[in-house]
């Protein structure tokens, strides 16, 4: 069965630094793999995704993301956190058939001022 | 630029009672889902709908969930006598068909409180 994991729960970073929210994928065949934001009381909005290609993704807000085939990883990046930043990070993959997402359990990301 | 709707944002409704959540999915989108998320837990597939009928179901969706498009733009979750943990939150997603590589664009979701 394909499933995602997101290891870390929180994780906290200082604004202006580098940020790191970690996702592993266990898939079958070629891997499609999505990155979601929500932020308090609102819905899952798309930032990124994997398909094919260039191993490092880029999408909205200045994130980007690291395809790692070796390492089964998909991990999601920004150069300098912005407090604006901090919501609950979601890393998903499309199952075969009918392409239904299967989530990770989310990372809240807490960007400190 | 489009986007899915929902509505309501929050629905309190008694336990044992019938309740619809209604959605409006992007107009060119043939694919249309359900997902739930459990407050503070994570977003789980309920059902997926495609030209007209069920795609696919999760163990979730039970007899007491039913999906309609009635419309042709309308897509809706009726949930026929609540329980207790049917409290969550409801997103309705959507997408063009293409594949995996396809992106699902989520509506805001609807607050559904159980009492």
């Amino acid at each position: 069965a394909q499933s995602v994991a997101q290891p870390e729960d929180q994780v906290n970073v200082a604004e202006g630094n580098p940020l790191t929210v970690k996702c592993t994928y266990s898939v079958s065949g070629n891997p499609y793999l999505f990155w979601y934001v929500q932020y308090p009381n609102r819905g899952l909005q798309f930032l990124l995704k994997y398909i094919t290609g260039d191993n490092l993704v880029k999408g909205s807000y200045g994130f980007e993301a690291e395809f790692n085939k070796s390492q089964t990883s998909f991990h999601l990046k920004k150069p300098s956190a912005l407090v604006s930043d901090s919501a609950l990070y979601f890393c998903a993959t499309a199952s075969s058939g009918t392409y239904k997402y299967i989530f990770g359990t989310g990372t809240r990301l807490k960007v400190l001022a | 630029e489009p986007e899915v709707t929902q509505t309501p944002s929050h629905q309190v409704t008694q336990m044992g009672q019938e309740v619809i959540l209604r959605c409006v999915p992007i107009s060119n989108h043939l694919y249309f889902y359900w997902y739930r998320q459990i407050l503070g837990q994570k977003v789980e597939f309920l059902v997926s709908f495609y030209n007209n009928e069920i795609s696919e179901k999760s163990e979730i969706f039970d007899d007491q969930f039913s999906v309609e498009r009635p419309d042709g733009s309308n897509f809706t979750l009726k949930i026929r006598s609540t329980k207790l943990e049917d409290s969550a939150m409801y997103f309705c997603a959507s997408r063009v068909v293409a594949g995996g590589s396809d992106t699902q664009y989520f509506g805001p979701g609807t607050r559904l409180t159980v009492l």
